[in-house]
């Protein structure tokens, strides 16, 4: 079973509007952590924003969110008012920390910001 | 400056002639790992280590090899490349255990291979 399941390969938003992308996970640990990368056409994996399992509110890093829904093993990525410098692929990924500290990314989801 | 080096950057290499990249860090980090990238498949853990001779296979282990003999350095070896071996590859570093921010895993710039 996928780890990590992200059902978007591409999205487009309008600049200025919000966008929201989907990741949903799967573990047995109690103790993960969660995080979201962002590469541009460069190449450079960007640390963008870090949610812990035992964290109660979402966290959020400027323009970037996460909504987390513990209960359905959701950790979406919203940005809010895009820029077309946030055109790029986002990974969403896994930690377990007291299961052999792998971590796991999804597929990835390519975004286009539309001026 | 804070970083996680690779080389080669690029690397052209033919199939059988064993390869070497190298990785380093500077961030005193305990964990280090391996990725490979591919498209439509994400980022792939080869293996990671959690700190000095401590070593661990991710989900592609196979046709890869590594070792940890120092804290700062974690290199990738292709005893024997094949074309499905070519991708992007990618190290990374982390502090081991944390419930902070800190947990994030700093990457290298990336060593993009291609084995003919």
């Amino acid at each position: 079973a996928q780890k990590i399941t992200q059902t978007q390969p591409g999205m487009f938003v309008q600049e200025k509007e919000a966008v929201t992308l989907d990741c949903t996970y799967d573990t047995s640990d109690q103790s993960y952590g969660l995080f979201w990368y962002k590469q541009p056409s460069s190449g450079e994996m960007i640390f963008l924003i870090y949610q812990g399992s035992y964290d109660e509110q979402n966290a959020t890093e400027g323009r970037y969110s996460l909504n987390f829904q513990k209960a359905r093993k959701s950790a979406n990525l919203v940005i809010s008012a895009s820029q077309l410098g946030d055109s790029a692929m986002y990974f969403c990924a896994m930690r377990e920390v007291n299961t052999g500290n792998q971590f796991y990314f999804g597929t990835g989801t390519s975004l286009t910001v539309i001026p | 400056e804070a970083q996680v080096t690779q080389n080669p950057r690029y690397l052209i290499t033919v199939t059988g002639k064993k390869l070497t990249v190298t990785c380093s860090q500077n961030m005193n980090h305990e964990y280090m790992s391996w990725y490979r990238q591919d498209p439509g498949l994400g980022l792939r853990q080869i293996y990671y280590s959690m700190n000095v001779e401590v070593t661990d296979k991710g989900d592609v282990p196979e046709g890869y090899k590594v070792s940890r003999k120092e804290k700062r350095n974690f290199p990738l070896i292709l005893e024997s490349p094949s074309p499905n071996q070519t991708s992007l590859y990618f190290c990374a570093s982390s502090l081991s255990r944390s419930r902070t921010r800190k947990e994030t895993q700093y990457f290298g710039p990336g060593t993009r291979l291609l084995v003919l």
